[in-house]
């Protein structure tokens, strides 16, 4: 099984839709968590941290449920400009800030 | 602004050649990784190191090494180059501090003919 696993899409959505990405991850003792945004041919930039509270930043809220190993990323309102690939990012317990990549989400918005 | 460079943005090489991938990051990062990326399977860790000299092996290390002499460089080696080792290879660094954001070169677009 995958240390973290995204539904790799493509989501296809108009313009101003809602979209919602899920992630799961294996390791219980995973400490920390990230939304990373990749456009086509370039590399990956952070898009936001996941906080166990749940996060909002503009359009995009992030939210986090340990219980059951879940990260959540919804976009309101989507933008043309949206169109990427999300990539969920898990730090797991190993004193060292190494990251562990999903394969990704493609999203596709369309006027 | 934190800037990571890696040394080529594209590479064909020749089955059985000794590849190098370099890697500099400008912002005294402690922390440096290499990933390939391929499609449908993500990012996947071949190595990372935290500090000079320090080296610890990702999910997928088989057929690489690496090599930290300078905090500011971090060099991936393909030992001999084979054709499953064409691929997408992006090197990032982070601060040592936990929960960091990870910067990431352009990537090397490397082919194995």
């Amino acid at each position: 099984r995958k240390e973290v696993e995204q539904d790799p899409g493509p989501f296809n959505v108009p313009e101003g839709a809602t979209v919602a990405f899920n992630c799961t991850y294996s390791n219980s003792a995973s400490q920390s968590f990230f939304w990373y945004r990749q456009d086509c041919r370039k590399e990956p930039k952070l898009l936001m941290s996941v906080y166990s509270s749940g996060n909002e930043d503009g359009r995009f809220t992030a939210q986090l449920n340990r219980a059951s190993q879940y990260i959540s990323l919804l976009i309101r309102d989507s933008k043309l400009s949206d169109s990427a690939t999300y990539l969920c990012v898990v730090i797991p317990l190993t004193g060292y800030n190494k990251l562990i990549f999903g394969a990704g989400t493609r999203l596709a918005v369309h006027p | 602004d934190v800037k990571v460079t890696q040394s080529s943005r594209y590479l064909v090489k020749r089955t059985g050649e000794k590849v190098f991938l370099e890697c500099v990051q400008d912002m005294d990062h402690e922390n440096m990784f290499w990933y390939r990326q391929d499609p449908g399977l993500g990012l996947r860790l071949i190595y990372f190191s935290y500090d000079v000299k320090m080296k610890e092996k990702g999910d997928i290390p088989e057929g690489y090494s690496v090599s930290r002499e300078k905090k500011e460089r971090f060099s991936l080696i393909l030992e001999s180059a084979s054709t499953n080792q064409t691929s997408m290879y992006l090197c990032a660094s982070s601060p040592a501090a936990m929960n960091t954001e990870a910067f990431f070169g352009q990537g090397t677009r490397l082919t194995v003919v």
